[in-house]
């Protein structure tokens, strides 16, 4: 079975600080990774990524992925109040079915 | 457009009682699945469905969980009986390839959390 596996479990930070979440992988074939922002409610969506070592970037947030060392990494930068959620990373299979890391609380006090 | 709906959003029952979960696709969407969340855990594939046929089912616990997607659009998930590990939120998904947007994206509905006393 595909592990995805995410660390730190959660994080405390005050706003402005930067954060950067980790996701790592033990799969043998996949099509993509993905990140989702998850709040009270249902997973949003932040990034794919199918290609390795190309950053993805939105506003204060971005990613990358390393296939070789089998990681991603979420950056959040001059982090804010309503970045507190929960960060979901997961791997696209063949079939295009999501495989979910536990996921990393990150909290941001004001 | 409308995202993807769901019902009911809470439900409370007795364990060994049904319960049936309500979900309804973004419009022109032909994947569909059903994911199961327990607190403090990743959302789990269920079931995923292209149309009106099962793609993957293997984590279905088949005993007690059946679904269906009979006309191909909205879909119901039924647990009968309940047991108390089955509260969670349940929540549901659809995809479509369309231009422009990434292929592997799937947009989820706001859950059914159902709690097994």
């Amino acid at each position: 079975e595909d592990k995805v596996v995410q660390s730190p479990l959660s994080l405390v930070v005050h706003e402005g600080d930067t954060v950067t979440l980790n996701c790592s992988y033990e799969v043998t074939n996949f099509r993509s990774l993905l990140w989702y922002k998850q709040e009270k409610k249902a997973p949003t969506f932040l990034f794919m990524l199918t290609s390795s070592g190309i950053e993805k970037k939105s506003g204060r947030l971005s990613s990358i992925l390393d296939k070789k060392e089998l990681f991603s990494i979420l950056n959040i930068t001059a982090t804010q109040t309503g970045d507190s959620a929960v960060y979901l990373c997961a791997l696209s299979g063949s079939a295009r079915q999501l495989t979910f890391g536990s996921g990393t609380q990150l909290t941001v006090l004001p | 457009e409308a995202g993807v709906a769901q019902s009911p959003r809470y439900k409370i029952i007795e364990k060994r009682q049904s319960v049936a979960f309500w979900c309804n696709p973004i419009s022109g969407h032909a994947t569909l699945y059903w994911y199961q969340q327990i607190l403090g855990q990743g959302p789990k594939l269920l079931i995923q469905f292209q149309n009106n046929g099962v793609v993957d089912d293997s984590q279905l616990p088949k005993d007690r969980f059946s679904a269906e997607r009979l006309k191909g659009v909205d879909s119901t998930l039924k647990i009968q009986p309940a047991k108390l590990e089955d509260s969670a939120v349940y929540l549901c998904a659809s995809s479509s390839y369309r231009r422009g947007t990434p292929p592997d994206t799937q947009y989820f509905g706001p859950g059914t959390r159902l709690t097994v006393l």
